[in-house]
């Protein structure tokens, strides 16, 4: 299974709401990543988690909060977001950090509208 | 942080070999050069890493000078089916806090 699912696959939030993007894979892989990528942009690294610890915080909002409850999860907490949050949210995994094997495996992302 | 630089768009027709350049003139020396392509609405996909030299794999070849400060992405004999967005992604995540970079990306456009 080669496959990172992520739900909800659309999502349209106020901006005094409560939300949470989850993300999930089955490889074994001990890497997982959040990125955002906004319309004809390439994908913007936010977090980075290794072996479930978080690796790499690209200076993100604090609106935005990960979560990795075990290997095979990843979820990204939203609270108070603005309108200009609105973007793909993408999930990857890969082998682990220490391989430097960058052959992300990418989610489909989740469509995410802040009104 | 390595910057890299793409060319916006390119057209190719059917059947022809593709190759797009990518430049990251401040690469470091651990940094690897990772090449995804990307549909609309989906997520991008792996085609190929290399750290210096060639690499190839039976979709793609990727070309990496001496000085590693450009890389070239060779798609042989395209097909409609190949018109997406392709990146580029340079960096390195082991030791202190790297990032990986993606490039602007390139529009390829087959035409039949």
């Amino acid at each position: 299974d080669t496959e990172v699912t992520q739900t909800p696959k659309h999502l349209v939030m106020g901006m005094t709401n409560k939300k949470s993007l989850k993300c999930e894979q089955h490889m074994g892989h001990r890497a997982m990543y959040w990125y955002k990528q906004k319309a004809k942009k390439p994908p913007e690294l936010m977090f980075v988690y290794s072996y479930e610890k978080l690796s790499i915080n690209e200076s993100v909002p604090s609106r935005f909060s990960p979560e990795c409850p075990n290997s095979s999860l990843l979820n990204l907490h939203l609270h108070a977001l603005q309108p200009e949050d609105s973007a793909l949210y993408l999930c990857a995994s890969s082998q682990d950090l220490s391989s430097r094997s960058y052959e992300q495996y990418f989610g489909p992302g989740t469509r995410l509208t802040v009104t | 942080l390595a910057k890299t630089t793409q060319p916006i768009s390119m057209d190719s027709y059917e059947g022809q070999e593709v190759n797009i350049t990518c430049s990251h003139n401040n690469i470091a020396t651990n940094d690897y050069i990772t090449w995804y392509q990307q549909f609309p609405s989906q997520g991008p996909r792996f085609i190929i890493q290399g750290y210096k030299t060639k690499v190839t794999n039976e979709v793609a070849s990727l070309f990496i000078p001496a000085d590693r400060k450009s890389s070239t992405l060779s798609l042989p004999r395209v097909s409609l089916s190949d018109t997406a967005v392709y990146y580029c992604l340079v960096g390195d995540m082991v030791g202190s806090a790297r990032q990986l970079t993606f490039g602007s990306g390139t529009q390829l456009t087959v035409l039949p």
